[in-house]
């Protein structure tokens, strides 16, 4: 079947623009995960989605970004008045179940000029 | 203390080496555990989970140390193709994530 995919693969954007990043995780998948990885960095968590709602979102650097999902299906990460330090790859997982394995959207790469 | 530390690396070997990367984790709670693999811009994917036992799967054993905290990975018979970063992940226990070391690279040469 079909994995997680992310929409768009590759933006470039302005300073002070806004951005939406789509995920669509596996279907039957309840829980979502977004995280942030900076070039040559590890992984960092941002929030995560346990059907369409969101229990933690401690990872959110910012009050810029936030995140929904809806039909526990999409979900979608936006940021406002991005910044350059936003600049990174976004990776969307899911899992059947909260903390069962996570499988890997390819990422959206992000560059804020 | 991060939650979880890895040796950054790079480990390079040369094929047909075995080569073992071990990560530690602070919180004495964590439930589970697993190692991913991640290639060079490319998304990271699952390994091997690591369970109580100890366990295997083709050239890789992972094991899993519950009173010194740590979890190993071990990579017997080196391909090229193992040449990736591996990813120590963690349960932390109470918190409601799984937590991503900063990966072991590994190359494997020739």
């Amino acid at each position: 079947g079909a994995g997680v995919s992310q929409s768009p693969s590759n933006k470039v954007t302005e300073k002070g623009k806004d951005v939406e990043l789509r995920c669509d995780p596996i279907s039957g998948h309840t829980a979502l995960y977004w995280y942030r990885q900076r070039l040559g960095q590890g992984l960092e968590f941002l929030i995560y989605f346990q059907g369409n709602s969101a229990p933690d979102k401690s990872g959110l650097p910012s009050d810029r970004f936030s995140a929904e999902r809806t039909g526990e299906s999409v979900s979608t990460l936006t940021i406002q008045r991005t910044q350059q330090e936003d600049s990174a790859v976004y990776l969307c997982a899911s899992s059947r179940e909260y903390n069962n394995e996570q499988f890997f959207g390819p990422g959206t790469r992000l560059t804020v000029l | 203390r991060k939650e979880v530390e890895q040796d950054p690396g790079p480990f390079n070997v040369p094929e047909g080496a075995t080569v073992a990367f071990n990560c530690t984790y602070s919180n004495s709670a964590s439930q589970s555990f697993f190692w991913y693999r991640q290639d060079c811009r490319k998304e990271p994917k699952l390994l091997m989970s690591v369970y109580s036992s100890g366990n295997e799967d083709g050239r890789f054993t992972a094991q899993l140390n519950r009173a010194s905290q740590y979890i190993s990975l071990l990579i017997r018979d080196s391909k090229l193709s193992d040449s990736a970063t591996y990813l120590c992940v963690v349960n932390t226990g109470t918190a409601s994530k799984l937590t991503f070391g900063t990966g072991t690279r590994l190359q494997v040469t020739l």
